[in-house]
């Protein structure tokens, strides 16, 4: 079984300032790791996705984050938030088992970026 | 653009009566799902489904059924609510083969079980 967890619950920052979301995942298997956010009264959207190959994932938004296969983690960041990325953001895995998983996804318990002015 | 669309925004229901959620999506896609939101909790998988009138379970598949008669559209059914299934309730969908693991969320459900 696989399982993931967000470090923070919640991240205050200031606009302009950086900003690393983490995620740490367990697994028995290789997996597929995602990022997605989800803004007020919306549903997720895909922020970015790590399938295969470079560990360094670029996503929308300014977004980026690093596949760390030792350390068993996907953190997410950002050099310079701005106030348009207040929002819940959830890490997600997806494990290979099987050869297929019909995009089942295992979601963390989300963490609230909110970013003050 | 990929769209799924869940019937009901907000409903408000009592407790013992059958509840149905809709959700059509409009990109032949082959996988849906259904998933429950709490604070706190994240995401956790009720059913999904890969194929018209398949469905397998997910995490907590207790107290909730599913119900895919055409590829398009993927029901929720709460035989009989109870205050505990007070949530926000997410549909998604996926492509079969190498794109299913990229989901496409609708804009949520949010029961309230009185």
């Amino acid at each position: 079984a696989q399982s993931v967890t967000q470090l923070d619950s919640q991240v205050p920052v200031f606009e302009e300032a950086p900003v690393e979301l983490r995620c740490n995942y367990s697994s028995s298997v290789s997996v597929y790791l995602f990022w997605y956010v989800q803004y007020p009264n919306q549903g997720l959207q895909l922020l970015l996705k790590y399938l295969s190959g470079s560990t360094l994932v670029k996503g929308i938004n300014g977004f980026e984050a690093e596949f760390n296969k030792s350390q068993t983690s996907f953190h997410l960041r950002k050099p310079s938030v701005h106030i348009s990325d207040t929002a819940e953001y959830f890490c997600a895995v997806s494990d290979l088992a099987g050869g297929t998983s019909y995009g089942k996804l295992t979601f963390g318990q989300g963490t609230i970026l909110t970013v003050h002015p | 653009d990929v769209k799924v669309t869940q019937s009901s925004r907000y409903l408000v229901k009592r407790t013992g009566e059958k509840v149905f959620l809709e959700c059509v999506q409009d990109m032949d896609h082959e996988n849906m799902f259904w998933y429950r939101q709490d604070p706190g909790l994240g995401l956790r998988l009720i059913y999904f489904s890969y194929d018209v009138k398949m469905k397998e379970k997910g995490d907590i598949p207790e107290g909730y059924s599913v119900s895919r008669e055409k590829k398009e559209r993927f029901s929720l059914i709460l035989e009989s609510a109870s205050t505990n299934q007070t949530s926000m309730y997410l549909c998604a969908s996926s492509p079969g083969g190498t794109g299913a693991n990229v989901l496409t969320f609708g804009a949520g459900s949010r029961l309230t079980v009185l």
